[in-house]
């Protein structure tokens, strides 16, 4: 069964320096990675994902997440965080059974930016 | 775009009770799907609506059902409400629902059992 694993509940980091927010997941076929981000009282927002290809990916705001087949991992790093980056972070794959599509997300991640 | 909305933001019911919760999706899309987030935890697959069919189902029961309108628009229904289903309720609509798809997500619906 695919299992998403997020390390980290919560992960307090100053404006400015980088930050890693780590998953892990477990999958016995291919699959698609994807980073999810909510910011208080909003829904979920893809913030990237991997489909295929080159295993760095990169979002406009700049976080980016690197696919490691044999880790099984996709962290998403920023190397220098705003408070506007406080969220929760959703790491999850997808998952093609029976027909149908849904996404398995991990526990997630409370990034806290402090001043 | 005019995005996915959810109504209402919050509800309190009692334990027994019954709740009708809506979604409207993004223009264009034709597939919904819900989802139950609890405190401190990610969001959970309950079902999935494709043109007005459920064609998948998480690991809930049958007192959690569904209904996809012509519109697109959705409802999830919650029978015999537990303390157990307090819960952020989230919608999400795709315009296909294949795996590598986007999502976009609704606000949520915050219920809350007494």
């Amino acid at each position: 069964a695919q299992s998403v694993t997020q390390l980290d509940s919560q992960v307090p980091v100053f404006e400015e320096a980088p930050v890693e927010l780590r998953c892990n997941y477990s999958s016995s076929v291919s699959v698609y990675l994807f980073w999810y981000v909510q910011y208080p009282n909003q829904g979920l927002q893809l913030l990237l994902k991997y489909l295929s290809g080159s295993t760095l990916v990169e979002s406009i705001n700049g976080f980016e997440a690197e696919f490691n087949k044999s880790q099984t991992s996709f962290h998403l790093r920023k190397p220098s965080v705003h408070i506007s980056d406080t969220a929760e972070y959703f790491c999850a794959v997808s998952l093609f059974s029976g027909g149908y599509n849904k996404l398995i997300f991990g526990a997630g991640t409370r990034l806290a930016v402090h001043p | 775009e005019t995005g996915v909305t959810q109504s209402p933001t919050h509800l309190i019911k009692t334990r027994g009770q019954q709740v009708t919760l809506r979604c409207s999706s993004q223009s264009g899309h034709n597939t919904v799907s819900w989802y139950q987030q609890a405190l401190g935890q990610g969001p959970q697959f309950i079902f999935q609506y494709y043109r007005e069919e459920e064609n998948g189902r998480g690991n809930f029961p049958p007192r959690f059902s569904g209904l996809q309108f012509p519109n697109y628009s959705s409802e999830l229904n919650v029978n015999a409400l537990e303390l157990d289903d307090s819960a952020l309720y989230l919608c999400a609509s795709s315009s296909s629902g294949v795996a590598y798809e986007k999502l976009f997500f609704g606000s949520g619906t915050q219920l809350s059992v007494l």
